[in-house]
């Protein structure tokens, strides 16, 4: 069982280009998220989904697309990356909670972005 | 913004005493969550405590949620140099109570 695995771990870009960053789990989550880290400091919310087909927007949306074809795969795109965009970027998945069941969230181990 | 806010930013303690970490948000919950995150690696999940509920133990770990102040607290028993760490609260809002906002997190060091 893999659960989240998010590709690249490291990348590093030149302002203006573009670049996915993937990430599938295999534990047949509905929701799945997006997330970015900067230096001390806790995660914010980019862009996120409850199901195949349907994104929203988090905190920090701009500068980034997703999408959500299947359940298990929800990919970040930067459009034309900026210096700013210099981040840790982390990817999740849970449950929806229900009577029964938590949504405690799994995440992946995180792809370490650099734009130059 | 972010909903949640620990305190205290940092803290030290020695191998076998009790570490305590507060949470505070602004606005209404479903659930409040908190994670562990090791040298910038993925968090993982601690203990989830659902808005109607007021206290929880897992191991080591109790958590108590007060919703009237908004407040809650992770209470770590007899540490160990293994639970050094950066700990975070977030809150899960919304119907699903899955959407996360995450605090900015205390960095925990346990002294052997």
């Amino acid at each position: 069982n893999a659960g989240v695995t998010q590709t690249p771990k490291f990348q590093v870009l030149k302002t203006g280009q573009s670049m996915t960053l993937q990430c599938a789990q295999d534990m047949n989550h509905e929701y799945m998220s997006w997330y970015r880290q900067d230096p001390g400091m806790g995660l914010r919310l980019i862009h996120y989904s409850v199901g195949a087909g349907i994104t929203d927007q988090g905190e920090v949306p701009n500068g980034y697309n997703v999408s959500r074809s299947t359940t298990e795969d929800f990919p970040l795109r930067l459009l034309s990356a900026a210096p700013s965009q210099t981040s840790v970027y982390f990817c999740a998945s849970s449950y929806v909670m229900t009577g029964i069941r938590n949504t405690e969230a799994f995440f992946g181990q995180g792809t370490r972005l650099t734009v130059v | 913004s972010q909903q949640g806010e620990e305190d205290p930013q940092a803290l030290s303690i020695q191998e076998g005493e009790n570490a305590t970490m507060n949470c505070s948000y602004k606005t209404s919950i479903n659930n409040l969550q908190w994670y562990r995150q090791n040298s910038g690696r993925g968090l993982v999940h601690l203990i989830l405590i659902r808005s109607n509920e007021r206290e929880k133990h897992s191991g080591r770990l109790r958590v108590t949620l007060d919703t009237s102040k908004k407040s809650s607290s992770l209470l770590i028993t007899a540490s160990r140099a293994a639970d050094t760490a950066s700990y975070f609260c977030a809150t899960g809002v919304g119907t699903s109570g899955s959407r996360l906002t995450f605090g900015e997190g205390t960095q925990l060091t346990v002294n052997p």
